[in-house]
């Protein structure tokens, strides 16, 4: 499969627990974005990152919620304290390199707070 | 006031007519705007890919853009139930590259 893999598909945690998103670009492709989907709401972006370099986080909530894209394996989006605002649709994208290049969007992560 | 305006319908259109859908934007550093297809509970499909002004076609699809007027647009010709679906436009540019502003989405219905 050579798309963005993203998993889990869909991720249940109470409040007060930690979610941890993970996200495997496509084949080739070493720029990884991740992007929130609220109910009648639409994409809104988080976080640019290279392997080991976190591009642009002017997305991010200032506090719990962090990412990485290490050297090897997936990019991870963490969520530390969960609170049930952060219920949503995460997606991942990617793209092969900078500047005007196109994003390819795995089928996200919907994420549930009890 | 949103960098990027879209109408989020519904539109309605009977098969095989022609979709055309929009979007505005504010920001003047936006140079290059995609659209892209989102099915129900499915991440957003990469349709179309403009870089600055222009027409583009591919198919089915014709992706128009005019930046004197901050404007954008997506044409779907004979359009199919299998259409049905939310339209999304995104752009970047200027310092940012990497951050798509995203409309609110477009849902289309295309009836038999």
């Amino acid at each position: 499969n050579a798309g963005v893999m993203q998993n889990p598909r869909h991720l249940v945690r109470r409040r007060g627990q930690e979610a941890r998103l993970r996200c495997s670009p496509m084949k080739g492709h070493s720029h990884v974005y991740w992007y929130r989907q609220l109910p009648e709401e639409g994409l809104k972006f988080m976080v640019y990152l290279q392997k080991e370099n976190i591009i642009d986080e002017s997305g991010m909530p200032k506090e719990r919620f962090s990412a990485e894209f290490p050297k090897e394996g997936p990019s991870i989006l963490r969520i530390q304290q969960v609170v049930r605002g952060d219920s949503a649709a995460y997606f991942c994208a990617s793209s092969p390199g900078t500047g005007a290049q196109p994003q390819h969007f795995g089928d996200g992560t919907r994420l549930s707070i009890l | 006031q949103k960098e990027v305006e879209q109408d989020p319908g519904p539109l309605s259109v009977p098969e095989g007519a022609i979709v055309s859908l929009n979007c505005t934007y504010s920001n003047s550093a936006f140079q290059y705007f995609m659209w892209y297809r989102q099915y129900s509970r499915k991440g957003p499909e990469l349709l179309m890919y403009t870089y600055s002004s222009g027409n583009k076609e591919d198919g089915r699809f014709t992706a128009q853009v005019d930046k004197s007027s901050k404007y954008i647009s997506l044409f779907i010709r004979d359009s199919q139930p299998s259409d049905s679906a939310t339209y999304l436009c995104a752009m970047a540019g200027g310092d940012s590259w990497g951050k798509l502003q995203f409309g609110a989405g477009t849902q289309v219905v295309v009836t038999p």
